[in-house]
């Protein structure tokens, strides 16, 4: 039972470009938003989160777009570096079952 | 503060026997979760465990057993494997929104 639906699967992005990667979420008792960064051979750590109370979070390069009525929430990267070449999952805590819902994930290629 | 820790980080097993994995969590973090990673599958939810000597089963339980005897410590084991079986496997400890992840086991089943 998919309740989180990330997009797209693979990215390919020029160096100093923009990343989007974009998620829809089915329920709406969901309340955190996080996204999650994977680089080879490592475990995914948390990159950047929202709660559904705001509409924008800006980290650094990194921004989460959150969109109440259409239930989808993304991941901009602005200015993409090699660097940031790795795998990003969406994901939230599901209410009331301490299970955490993620994405099937995005593998971000960024061309030097 | 060494986070979570699992061992082993590599294993090669042949069909049919078994092993332990040890995950290690120094937060002091109530909840642990096992995943497996596939290509193209993401992450899916073995096991998980909300307090010590809890344990509840996630989307992909069959063929694996876990234990929580301490509240540090989370076993996931393979008593009879099987090359379905090969696959990263993640174990992380969790606060009720976030969640902290080790650097993963990679097992081979043959």
């Amino acid at each position: 039972q998919q309740q989180v639906k990330q997009s797209p699967q693979s990215l390919i992005v020029q160096k100093g470009g923009i990343s989007i990667i974009n998620c829809a979420y089915e329920n709406t008792a969901f309340d955190y938003f996080p996204w999650y960064q994977q680089f080879p051979g490592k475990g995914p750590a948390l990159l950047i989160a929202i709660r559904p109370d705001v509409s924008e979070k800006k980290e650094g390069r990194f921004t989460i777009s959150f969109n109440k009525s259409a239930k989808q929430f993304s991941l901009h990267i602005m200015d993409s570096q090699p660097g940031d070449s790795a795998t990003y999952f969406c994901a939230s805590p599901e209410p009331g079952t301490y299970k955490y819902i993620f994405g099937t994930g995005t593998r971000l290629k960024v061309l030097a | 503060n060494a986070g979570v820790t699992q061992t082993p980080k590599f294993r090669v097993l042949k069909t049919g026997q078994s092993m332990t994995l040890l995950c290690a969590q120094d937060m002091n973090h109530e909840y642990m979760y096992w995943y497996r990673q596939d290509p193209g599958m993401g992450l899916r939810l073995i096991h998980y465990s909300v307090g010590e000597g809890t344990t509840a089963k996630g989307e992909v339980p069959d063929g694996y057993n876990v234990s929580r005897l301490k509240k540090q410590n989370f076993l996931l084991g393979l008593e009879s494997a099987a090359p379905s079986q090969t696959s990263v496997y993640f174990c992380a400890s969790s606060t009720p929104y976030e969640q902290y992840f080790g650097p993963g086991t990679r097992l081979t089943v043959t």
